[in-house]
């Protein structure tokens, strides 16, 4: 299976602190996304970083990307209350995979106290 | 961004009936969709590959049966869930990529409780 590990499972901070969840994967990617879930909702695209980037910044997201150790992670700056979500790493499948087709971790519960 | 509709958002069923979940690129033409399921708590597991005017793809372990879906055109597919079962309750999600994209928009999941 493609899917990997992420970790932590939950992670509760207080605002303005930062929040750091990692995601591992198991075969080659073309590149991996980090979506977030609020409770019984849909998915929402925050960042796509791409196989031969390392780091990519979006706003309070910051993405690093270490293919040698098939392993990402997401930085969230200066969080809020409103940041209170799971968060999934996916990725494809690699050369040859069907664009759009994802894999996705297991997720970080993410709470973030006032 | 492109918009991913899923329709309904919640739906009660008792046991034995079928069940159809809309998902509809509402402002771009897919012609790949996916569904997923996901049960509490836990992470979204890809289900099937709907291709405009071709079978469905299923993944290991999934019954196609079970699971009927048909993408009759670039912006819809459906997704049945035949003859249910209460272990069939899920989360259903669905999303869709636009030709050439990496990125997939997914609409907002479908509740199914089976009764």
């Amino acid at each position: 299976s493609q899917q990997g590990e992420e970790d932590p499972q939950a992670l509760s901070i207080q605002e303005g602190e930062n929040a750091t969840m990692n995601c591992s994967y198991k075969t080659s990617i073309n590149n991996l996304q980090w979506y977030r879930q609020n409770s019984g909702r849909g998915l929402v695209h925050l960042i796509l970083i791409r196989s031969n980037e390392r780091e990519k910044h979006s706003g309070r997201l910051r993405v690093t990307l270490d293919t040698s150790k098939k392993s990402s992670s997401l930085l969230i700056t200066a969080s809020r209350a409103a940041d209170t979500a799971s968060y999934f790493c996916a990725t494809d499948a690699g050369r040859g995979s069907t664009l759009g087709r994802l894999y996705f971790g297991r997720g970080t519960q993410l709470t973030v106290w006032p | 961004g492109a918009v991913v509709s899923q329709h309904p958002s919640r739906v009660i069923c008792k046991s034995g009936t079928s069940v159809k979940i809309e998902c509809r690129s509402l402002d771009f033409q897919a012609t790949t969709m996916f569904w997923y399921r996901q049960f509490p708590k836990q992470s979204l597991m890809l289900m099937a590959t709907s291709n405009e005017g071709s079978k469905a793809t299923y993944e290991q372990g999934v019954e196609k049966d079970k699971f009927l879906i048909n993408h009759a055109s670039l912006t819809l597919s459906t997704l049945t869930v035949t003859s249910a079962h209460p272990e069939d309750s899920s989360f259903y999600i669905c999303s869709a990529s636009i030709g050439g994209a990496t990125e997939a928009f997914f609409g907002q999941g479908t509740r199914l409780t089976v009764v």
